[in-house]
């Protein structure tokens, strides 16, 4: 299976820590998106890539969270100086650039608990 | 900007009976329109979407949903509900017209109940 993969599945960390997260799309894709997830929430947009440029930015993307997908494929979420309210699922998903119907396809997501 | 609203967070049917779940949008541009599903501690997997070809979309796993844009909704149905199909369901819009901002949004979702 060659779907979108997160690493790690599950990670818990002490308040102030920084943490990672990877993911690796759809071979091809060339559109990667990040998405968050609380309990009870559906996903909220944080930011996108269309190779390695990356074109938006959510409000909700503090200046603690920076993203990077240096060379087109795998990208890194990096949370700094966590904080209790970081706690949720993080979503990564790709999709081919101008697919039919925008159609993205999701990892299985990491979840971070902040303790 | 788009946005979706679903309406009721939890529903409840008997297995075998009809699943309804609202959804509509709000969009300035034609939208493209999905129904998404999600498994406890699961990625969503996309069930069905709407890319302004024919109204009625199937999708998989028996579902199906419609697209009225004079009521600017996309319910999703299923004729007959199985124990299975308990999960949460996520209605989502993206632009069609393949502009910059073309992100695709989500609603809050419904977490479906089947009852025995």
């Amino acid at each position: 299976d060659t779907g979108v993969s997160q690493d790690p599945r599950h990670k818990i960390t002490k308040r102030g820590q920084n943490v990672t997260f990877r993911c690796d799309p759809i071979s091809e894709h060339n559109r990667l998106y990040w998405y968050r997830q609380t309990l009870g929430q559906g996903p909220e947009f944080l930011t996108y890539f269309q190779n390695e440029a990356q074109l938006e930015k959510s409000r909700l993307l503090s200046d603690r969270f920076s993203a990077e997908r240096p060379k087109g494929s795998f990208s890194t979420l990096e949370i700094q100086r966590t904080e209790q309210g970081d706690s949720a699922m993080y979503l990564c998903a790709s999709s081919p650039f101008r697919s039919s119907g925008n159609t993205i396809y999701f990892g299985e997501g990491s979840w971070l608990t902040v303790v | 900007a788009q946005s979706v609203t679903q309406l009721g967070s939890h529903v409840s049917v008997s297995e075998g009976a009809l699943v309804l779940l609202r959804c509509n949008y709000s969009s300035s541009v034609p939208p493209y329109l999905f129904w998404y599903v999600q498994y406890p501690n699961q990625g969503l997997q996309l069930l069905l979407k709407y890319t302004s070809a024919a109204t009625l979309v199937k999708g998989i796993n028996g579902f199906e949903a419609e697209f009225k844009k004079s009521e600017t909704s996309f319910h999703l149905t299923k004729p007959s509900a199985h124990m299975s199909d308990a999960a949460e369901y996520f209605c989502a819009v993206s632009d069609a017209l393949g502009n910059r901002d073309d992100k695709i949004i989500f609603g809050k979702g419904t977490r479906l109940h089947i009852l025995p």
